[in-house]
């Protein structure tokens, strides 16, 4: 099975600072990697498909990167809103797989 | 809209069943691949197991193996998940979650979530 490795496991930021998470698969995925929001309460949201797209109606200051087995989710200028813990998940093999999870804290 | 709406959970002891279903509407429910995902509390989101759109392929996490039993009705636009022999770790609130189907990948990313159902597994 393939082994999603997140990092960091939590971090505390300002309103407006550049935030990057990173993910690594323990072998190689292509760009089947997804990002979701987790609010506490409320249903995971899928922000980035296939490792850069941007689903819609996700604000653009959200992005992803990478191919291969290193992948990076980046907030450009953090809003208080996106306090949340934040998943990486791997499409690529038949038993599917999430990251530890990232704790985003303002 | 989406609507994904499950229900079926509650408490148990180690050892019984329990049934989980899910209500789809909004979208050709025939037409996409289905997943149940947990979260115990806590901890992070697990994939617990998913069915493609005809039934032809059925998948599990090795934890759940041997023991849970997805299955869907097209017709009643319903996903299920038997949950048998069940332990304390899969105490957790489980969701139904829709495919996105973009790709001809058995998989692709989840699109659609619903809000979840807890299962309680204590003695």
């Amino acid at each position: 099975d393939i082994q999603m490795t997140q990092s960091p496991s939590s971090l505390s930021a300002s309103v407006g600072d550049r935030v990057t998470i990173t993910c690594r698969a323990s072998q190689t995925i292509g760009t089947s990697l997804n990002w979701y929001q987790v609010k506490t309460g409320k249903a995971p949201k899928l922000l980035i498909y296939g490792a850069s797209t941007l689903q819609s109606g996700v604000p653009s200051r959200f992005s992803g990167s990478g191919s291969g087995t290193d992948f990076t989710l980046t907030i450009s200028s953090l809003q208080s809103v996106d306090s949340a813990t934040y998943y990486c998940q791997q499409s690529y093999s038949i038993a599917l797989s999430f990251g530890g999870g990232t704790r985003v804290e303002i | 809209e989406v609507q994904l709406v499950e229900s079926g959970g509650g408490s148990v002891q180690p050892g019984r069943s329990l049934r989980l279903s899910c209500a789809a509407s909004g979208f050709r429910f025939d037409d996409d691949a289905m997943h149940w995902v947990r979260q115990a509390p806590g901890k992070g989101l697990q994939w617990v197991s998913g069915i493609s759109w005809n039934s032809g392929t059925l998948e599990y996490a090795d934890s759940v193996k041997g023991r849970f039993i997805i299955s869907r009705d097209n017709a009643k636009k319903s996903l299920y998940l038997q949950m048998n022999y069940l332990r304390p770790e899969d105490t957790a609130l489980y969701y139904c979650v829709k495919d996105a189907g973009r790709t001809p990948r058995v998989w692709d990313e989840f699109d659609n979530w619903g809000q979840g159902t807890p299962v309680t597994v204590s003695s």
